[in-house]
């Protein structure tokens, strides 16, 4: 069974503040990708990684793809209140198997 | 577009009872997830379509949940009879493949309360 592991679980910082959320796994995956799940609402595709080391930017957010392609980081430049949400980490292997992290619950403070 | 819709957003039903949940994919993809999201799991696949038939229906929890996918543009959830355990938010998504890879759109869930 493949794992994805995130961390942290929960982060809450001030507006402003800089942030950086983890996924990790001991599994190889073909691709890697993000979503941000607000409350009441379905998960809303970020971003996708698909080479190993690759670096993707979208406005404040980076994300990237460990040269194994066994993990990847999201990190938030200035965080807003915007950004607030349920972030999750989704390994894709073959043509639809996706595995799940458990998520980053990230709350900014205004 | 309008996007991956689902129907009722929220119900809420006595154990014991029928339960069944709507799901109207992006037209134009050929590929239809359900998921279940608790806390205490995340996101579970309960169920994927492709091309209108099922491929892997392994993440079914017991014979009182199926699903059906009758044409491209609507599937059904059906739980009977339905348990306070299976209380949680269902997903349906639907992807398509292209040259950049695999995109999966999510509706907005139906959050399932069983008293």
């Amino acid at each position: 069974t493949q794992l994805l592991e995130q961390s942290p679980q929960f982060l809450s910082i001030q507006e402003g503040e800089n942030l950086t959320v983890y996924c990790n796994s001991s599994s190889v995956f073909s691709s890697l990708q993000w979503y941000r799940q607000e409350p009441g609402e379905g998960p809303v595709l970020l971003v996708t990684v698909v080479t190993g080391g690759e670096v993707k930017k979208l406005k404040r957010l980076t994300f990237q793809f460990g040269d194994a392609r066994k993990d990847s980081s999201l990190h938030i430049t200035a965080a807003q209140p915007g950004d607030t949400g349920l972030y999750l980490c989704v390994g894709v292997a073959g043509s639809y198997q996706l595995t799940f992290g458990k998520g980053t619950k990230l709350s900014v403070i205004p | 577009d309008a996007g991956v819709i689902q129907s009722p957003r929220h119900e809420v039903t006595e154990m014991g009872q029928e339960v069944t949940l709507r799901c109207k994919p992006i037209s134009g993809h050929n590929s239809l997830f359900w998921y279940r999201q608790t806390m205490m799991r995340g996101l579970e696949l309960l169920i994927y379509f492709n091309n209108n038939v099922p491929i892997d229906d392994s993440g079914m929890p017991e014979d009182r949940f199926s699903a059906k996918m009758p044409n491209a543009s609507f599937s059904t959830l059906k739980i009977q009879p339905s348990e306070p355990r299976d209380s949680a938010v269902y997903f349906c998504a639907s992807s398509f493949r292209s040259d950049r890879g695999i995109g999966y759109t999510f509706g907005s869930g139906t959050r399932l309360t069983v008293v």
